[in-house]
């Protein structure tokens, strides 16, 4: 398996502009996970899904995040409008249930700056 | 209350010495897994090792082991023989069974080895 794929790996944009992050989890794992890493808030859940559905959004910073799951092998991170403290590493873990034994599998990140 | 403290930011070790991350977690879920990851200055995250909550015996992958103490809720990284490539940011995390199944993770340990 390829494991957990990210798209794009860096994306710079501008303040105001739309930002789509793209994650392909590992096939067959039921759970996915964004995560946003910062120097100041370190490793911060944002949302997760079960079999596609959004689990908890609590982590989402305000209204202008959204993720959606369409299908097991697709999910996507918007933000709308941009701002610069967006700018962080994004990652998209995968895992299986398992009863608490499986890892999370993390993707490479999307390490984005908005200016 | 914080599921996951590591309460050292940075550590130094001699290069082929020992070294012990701490991690202290909290949880009310009888059934748990803890691990560790790695982050190196490129940026992913690898996963290291795993303890279940019901295991008797302490988890150990080659150079690493985790020392877990259950009544203590302590589950420290134990590095043995450091080398140059172990220095980079460890993250302990924990996954709740019956909560959520959500992974939380600490705020991490930079690991530094001396040569």
């Amino acid at each position: 398996d390829a494991g957990v794929i990210q798209s794009p790996r860096h994306e710079v944009t501008e303040m105001g502009q739309e930002v789509t992050l793209r994650c392909k989890p590992i096939s067959g794992h039921d759970y996915l996970f964004w995560y946003r890493q910062t120097m100041m808030r370190g490793l911060e859940l944002l949302i997760y899904f079960n079999n596609n559905v959004p689990i908890d959004d609590s982590g989402m910073p305000e209204d202008r995040f959204s993720a959606k799951m369409p299908n097991a092998s697709f999910s996507t991170l918007k933000i709308q409008p941009s701002e610069p403290r967006d700018s962080a590493v994004y990652f998209c873990a995968s895992s299986l249930r398992g009863q608490g034994y499986t890892e999370a599998f993390f993707g490479q990140g999307t390490r984005l700056t908005v200016v | 209350a914080q599921k996951i403290t590591q309460t050292q930011p940075g550590m130094f070790v001699q290069e082929k010495e020992a070294v012990t991350l701490d991690c202290t977690y909290d949880t009310s879920d009888p059934s748990y897994g803890l691990f560790w990851y790695k982050q190196p200055s490129s940026g992913e995250m690898i996963f290291l090792i795993y303890q279940g909550s019901y295991d008797q015996q302490n988890a150990t992958e080659g150079r690493y082991s985790l020392n877990f103490q259950k009544a203590r809720k302590s589950a420290n990284l134990v590095i043995s023989a450091s080398q140059l490539g172990d220095s980079a940011m460890y993250f302990c995390a924990m996954r709740e069974v019956n909560t959520g199944n959500q992974f939380y993770f600490g705020t991490g340990t930079s690991l530094t080895v001396i040569p």
